[in-house]
């Protein structure tokens, strides 16, 4: 069985720096992808970045980065120049690439305060 | 561009009696979910329906039962509402089956307490 661990329950930055959010999961498998999304207070979830676990190149979305190491089974979030509307609770998720459900296992979330 | 609809947005119920969570998607995707959200828990699937017409268990489907109505609407139950199922819920969709890269698209979630 496949598990998602964020061992980060809280965090806090201050705006215009760089954080880093931790993810590690376990899987016997090879073919999968890995997500982050962010809930802020709002409520809404959304999807903030995507790695495919067959592509060696981090991926990567304006601010938001990753560093995917495969062999450590780890996948974590960089956030460059902070902004207040980061403020938000951040899932790690994985989903199986023989998947034929979509179902994602998440981790149990790291809330991340951006401070002025 | 409406994507993944719930309603109601909150609902406070009293133990015992029952209700009924509608979701409906816009995205003609095959693959819906129902989660819910408690502090320090993240999210944990309760059912889900990879295609119109299946659904299976999630990690929690205890106290509930869901509707795969059609391809769009896909509505979760509590046919006798306890405390303990005090939650946010959110309903999800994605494209599934045979496209399993495609992330999951989310309600904006159900507020519901029950006394």
């Amino acid at each position: 069985a496949q598990t998602v661990t964020q061992s980060q329950p809280e965090m806090s930055v201050q705006e215009a720096e760089t954080v880093t959010l931790s993810c590690t999961y376990d899987t016997s498998e090879n073919n999968y992808y890995l997500f982050w999304y962010k809930q802020p207070p709002s409520r809404q979830m959304i999807l903030v970045i995507r790695q495919e676990a067959y592509k060696q190149q981090n991926a990567t979305e304006n601010r938001f980065s990753v560093n995917f190491q495969k062999a450590a089974k780890s996948f974590s979030l960089k956030i460059s120049d902070s902004q207040l509307g980061d403020t938000a609770m951040y899932f790690c998720a994985f989903l199986l690439g023989s998947s034929n459900t979509g179902k994602l296992i998440f981790g149990q979330g790291t809330t991340l305060q951006v401070k002025p | 561009n409406a994507g993944v609809t719930q309603t109601p947005k909150f609902q406070v119920l009293k133990t015992g009696q029952s209700m009924t969570l509608q979701c409906a998607q816009d995205m003609n995707h095959n693959s819906m979910y129902w989660y819910r959200q408690d502090p320090g828990m993240g999210l944990r699937l309760i059912y889900y329906s990879a295609s119109e017409g299946t659904t299976d268990k999630g990690e929690v489907p205890n106290g509930y039962n869901v509707s795969r109505l059609n391809k769009r609407e896909f509505s979760l139950r509590l046919e006798s509402a306890a405390p303990s199922q005090t939650s946010v819920y959110f309903c999800a969709s994605s494209a599934g089956q045979g496209v399993s890269n495609q992330p999951q698209h989310f309600g904006d979630g159900t507020r519901l307490s029950i006394l």
